[in-house]
């Protein structure tokens, strides 16, 4: 199935560095979401974005809503060893039919945090 | 009300045979999801519900799954004739509006 491109795939910081990843798409989202995801549990949403230019914080954690609804990104700031965990960017559209609801996923960006 | 439940957490079964995972929404959760996730890959959709119908199904979901909701409220998800290349994790999801919230998933195994 379609997935949105989703970079970088794995990242190693030293705690207390500030993070970055993106997540891009060759189709319009009415919304984007960030999720993170420990090992053998389900995702939890960290961050919602409903609007195009968005930028929203939610603690550490700040999203932006591409102006092209195509891309958004995810920064954290000051990364601590519980932010530890794959991290995930989702595409949802209201557009139509019966696919309301329905979230793509990013293939997730391995995050590693080294004390 | 402690989130969306699924049962069982873990299921092993054998080659060929049947499986039936379960799925408690938030209560006052109208639309209710079902995905599933392979390893190294984020979810993939599958069905979904809005009240007791079923709204959408992906071509993911072949005739040997089925997905219930009949009441409107818990969800099931069966498999029939197990294979190998089913072994995932099962994540399901419940919403009013806006994000979702996920469950903790069944992590089926076949072997």
């Amino acid at each position: 199935g379609q997935q949105l491109n989703q970079s970088p795939q794995s990242m190693f910081i030293q705690e207390g560095e500030d993070v970055s990843m993106n997540c891009t798409s060759s189709s319009i989202f009415n919304t984007w979401l960030w999720y993170k995801q420990d090992p053998g549990e389900g995702p939890v949403l960290l961050i919602a974005l409903y609007k195009a230019g968005e930028l929203t914080s939610n603690g550490r954690l700040t999203a932006q809503f591409g102006i092209t609804r195509k891309d958004s990104f995810l920064n954290i700031s000051a990364s601590i060893p519980s932010d530890v965990g794959i991290y995930f960017c989702a595409g949802q559209r209201y557009a139509g039919g019966t696919s309301y609801g329905k979230l793509t996923f990013g293939q997730g960006t391995i995050l590693t945090v080294h004390p | 009300d402690t989130g969306v439940s699924q049962d069982p957490r873990h299921k092993i079964t054998k080659r060929g045979q049947n499986v039936t995972f379960r799925c408690d929404p938030i209560s006052e959760h109208n639309r209710l999801y079902w995905y599933r996730q392979t390893l190294g890959q984020g979810p993939e959709f599958l069905t979904y519900f809005q009240n007791e119908a079923q709204l959408e199904k992906s071509r993911l979901l072949s005739d040997r799954f089925s997905a219930e909701r009949p009441k409107g409220s818990f969800s099931t998800l069966e498999i029939q004739r197990t294979e190998q290349g089913d072994s995932a994790m099962y994540l399901c999801a419940s919403s009013l509006e806006g994000g979702y919230t996920f469950g903790s998933g069944t992590r089926l195994t076949v072997v």
